[in-house]
């Protein structure tokens, strides 16, 4: 009963650097997404993908890429990592749309220095 | 611009009380509002919600009230109890089939034994 499962769940990085953050979903769910969370914030939409082959910006999409390599698995990649990109990110499911529930990851903790 | 505001960033209440989070938001196109709650180290998991049609929305010791006219919703939690320590958020989405929530920032509860 793992529900969304992301990986790692720490990571640090060097500014420059690059990669890819992991999850996947057991539940089914059409649609997935990718949050990131800062200090004092509420969490802000990266990317979403509707559906199995789509993809679509969020509030925050620079810098980031996407892809929804199935029905199950969503990933995030930073290509060149940049300070400002040092949060908390989660991924999420849900069976369509937002209105109906989002089930989150346990969240990746990322440093960039 | 932030859309979805939570004034509180803490809340202490006595066991046994009754709790109320407070959110108002500014985009009068919000048509559906979700409360979340998070445990530190935790991704976030759905607790309530709302749809415009309504005002009220109960479920166990959760309710939640929406007033249109003031754009302001709360969230009541009574009895409260102290497994209910955690930062909630309140989130809206824009329009029915929508795929964006926008979050506050959140309220840290800490209800005390």
């Amino acid at each position: 009963n793992a529900g969304v499962t992301q990986t790692p769940k720490f990571q640090v990085l060097k500014t420059g650097q690059s990669m890819t953050l992991q999850c996947a979903q057991d539940m089914n769910h059409n649609s997935m997404y990718w949050y990131r969370q800062d200090p004092g914030m509420g969490l802000r939409l990266i990317y979403y993908s509707a559906s199995e082959g789509t993809t679509d910006k969020g509030e925050v999409p620079n810098g980031y890429n996407v892809s929804r390599l199935n029905k199950r698995e969503f990933s995030l990649r930073l290509e060149s990592a940049a300070p400002s990109q040092t949060s908390v990110y989660f991924c999420a499911s849900s069976e369509g749309v937002v209105s109906e529930k989002l089930f989150f990851g346990s969240g990746t903790q990322l440093s960039v220095l | 611009d932030q859309q979805v505001k939570q004034n509180s960033p803490s809340l202490s209440v006595q066991e046994g009380r009754i709790s109320i989070l407070n959110c108002d938001y500014t985009n009068s196109m919000f048509d559906y509002f979700l409360w979340y709650k998070k445990y530190p180290a935790e991704g976030p998991t759905f607790l309530i919600s709302i749809s415009s049609i309504k005002d009220k929305n109960e479920d166990g010791r959760f309710t939640v009230f929406l007033n249109k006219s003031a754009k302001h919703l709360s969230l009541h939690i009574v009895p409260s109890q102290p497994g209910d320590s955690a930062v909630y958020f309140c989130a809206a989405s824009g329009e029915a089939g929508s795929y964006q929530l926008t979050f506050g920032k959140g309220t840290k509860l800490s209800v005390i034994p």
